[in-house]
């Protein structure tokens, strides 16, 4: 099983500050990452797919990057909306998420 | 409109089984791989179970492999997760999800749509 680790656990900033989020992967999932974001009460909604493609109606402040075992979610500019845990997700044959990561209003 | 519609989620005891289903429209249902993600209380997303199209295909969690059974009607456009043998650490929020277009790259996709999940409480 690939074992995916988020950091850090919690992220505290402010509106308009920039959000950088990391994944690691244990061992290499070439670029077959996604990112999620869930709020409270609320299904998951796929932000990021193949570590850089935004998702349909994603906003352009949402970016992603990185392959291999090392990933990036990045929000260039945070609005009050985007305070969330956000979730990345490999796609093997046995699919499994990172742990989370808390972005909370500092 | 994509939309998924899960129930049958409730209280049942230890050892006991309980039913999901996952109505699903807006799409042609047949022509989708499905999944059951989870989600304990104040905990992370679990993978549980995954079904290709046409049913012919499953896929499932070691944690719940040999417990749950997945499957599908596509006469109904829905999504079955027979889940047997539960155990406390079985309570969790239980979403179906669609994967498919535009999220596949290299023979896989990604969860695009969800549903707004059903709770399943094992206790006694």
């Amino acid at each position: 099983e690939i074992v995916l680790t988020q950091s850090p656990a919690t992220l505290s900033l402010s509106p308009g500050e920039r959000a950088t989020l990391s994944c690691r992967a244990s061992q290499s999932v070439s670029s077959y990452l996604a990112w999620y974001q869930q709020k409270p009460g609320q299904a998951p909604r796929l932000l990021i797919y193949d570590a850089s493609n935004r998702a349909t109606g994603i906003p352009a402040r949402f970016s992603g990057s990185g392959s291999g075992t090392d990933f990036t979610l990045t929000i260039s500019s945070l609005e009050p909306e985007d305070f969330a845990v956000y979730y990345c997700q490999q796609r093997s044959n046995c699919p499994t998420f990172g742990q989370g990561t808390r972005l909370e209003i500092k | 409109e994509v939309q998924l519609l899960e129930s049958g989620g409730g209280l049942v005891q230890p050892g006991g089984s309980l039913r999901l289903s996952c109505a699903a429209s807006g799409f042609t249902f047949s022509s989708y791989a499905m999944s059951w993600v989870r989600q304990a209380p104040g905990k992370g997303l679990e993978w549980v179970s995954a079904i290709s199209g046409s049913g012919g295909s499953t896929y499932y969690a070691d944690s719940v492999k040999g417990r749950f059974t997945i499957s599908r009607d596509n006469s109904k456009n829905t999504l079955y997760l027979q889940m047997n043998s539960l155990r406390a650490e079985d309570t969790a929020v239980y979403y179906c999800a669609k994967e498919g277009p535009p999220y596949c790259s290299g023979g896989s996709c990604y969860w695009g749509y969800w549903g707004q999940g059903t709770l399943v409480t094992v206790s006694s």
